[in-house]
């Protein structure tokens, strides 16, 4: 199946500081990629949906300023968390479409680990 | 906002028994698709099925797919340890196929 890389896969922070993740689909092109997060014994929250080439449409309750979210290819789509706070800890994941595929399996990172310290 | 409702929240049975888990959406879906999570971990992918069909299987998983009611089930037969997990329905729809999930099952399988 397509494979998609997110990296890093853990990361731990100072509070105030900003962290990048990045998305990429390896073996596919991704028009479409989305952003998740879970926070501990909960679901999957979706985020944002990222359109490659244009603005990213966020979720209610997600602030944009905050989760900044950048999808300048094909196939990579990052998310920033800006001036990260120990309430950010989470379990960010993200997923991409094939644009290509109608109809089929979402394709998943293998997640990245955010710690606010 | 959560698409889907999962029960239970919570499943405790033997090894050697079957577990199922239900889901249930709200909207129109292109697609339905089970994935698997161990604590902390990633998801693992483990069967779609496609609003026009009723039931699939993959080795001891068995998924059914009721649009009518808007419900699916898996089925998970002669449970393993190995089993012990988070399982959550995830549905695809609209134009972006935004993948949304359920609220999850934890399924705990006692060796």
């Amino acid at each position: 199946g397509a494979v998609v890389s997110q990296h890093p896969s853990w990361v731990i922070c100072k509070s105030g500081t900003s962290v990048k993740i990045e998305c990429r689909s390896l073996d596919f092109q991704a028009t479409t990629m989305f952003w998740y997060r879970q926070f501990p014994k909960q679901s999957l929250m979706l985020m944002a949906t990222s359109n490659e080439g244009s603005k990213a449409t966020y979720e209610q309750g997600v602030e944009k300023d905050k989760f900044l979210i950048n999808h300048a290819s094909l196939t990579l789509s990052t998310l920033t968390v800006t001036s990260a706070h120990p309430e950010d800890s989470s379990f960010y994941i993200c997923s991409a479409r094939d644009r290509g595929g109608w109809n089929t399996e979402a394709f998943f990172g293998q997640g990245t680990r955010l710690t606010v310290v | 906002s959560q698409q889907g409702e999962e029960d239970p929240q919570a499943l405790s049975i033997q090894e050697g028994e079957n577990a199922t888990m239900n889901c249930s959406y709200k909207t129109s879906i292109n697609n339905l698709q089970w994935y698997r999570q161990n604590s902390g971990r990633g998801l693992v992918h483990l069967i779609l099925i496609r609003s026009n069909e009723r039931e699939k299987h993959s080795g001891r998983l068995r998924v059914t797919l009721d649009t009518s009611k808007k419900s699916s089930s898996l089925l998970i037969t002669a449970s393993r340890a190995a089993d012990t997990a988070s399982y959550f329905c995830a549905t695809r729809s609209g134009g972006y196929q935004k993948v949304t999930f359920g609220t999850g099952t934890k399924l705990q399988v006692i060796p």
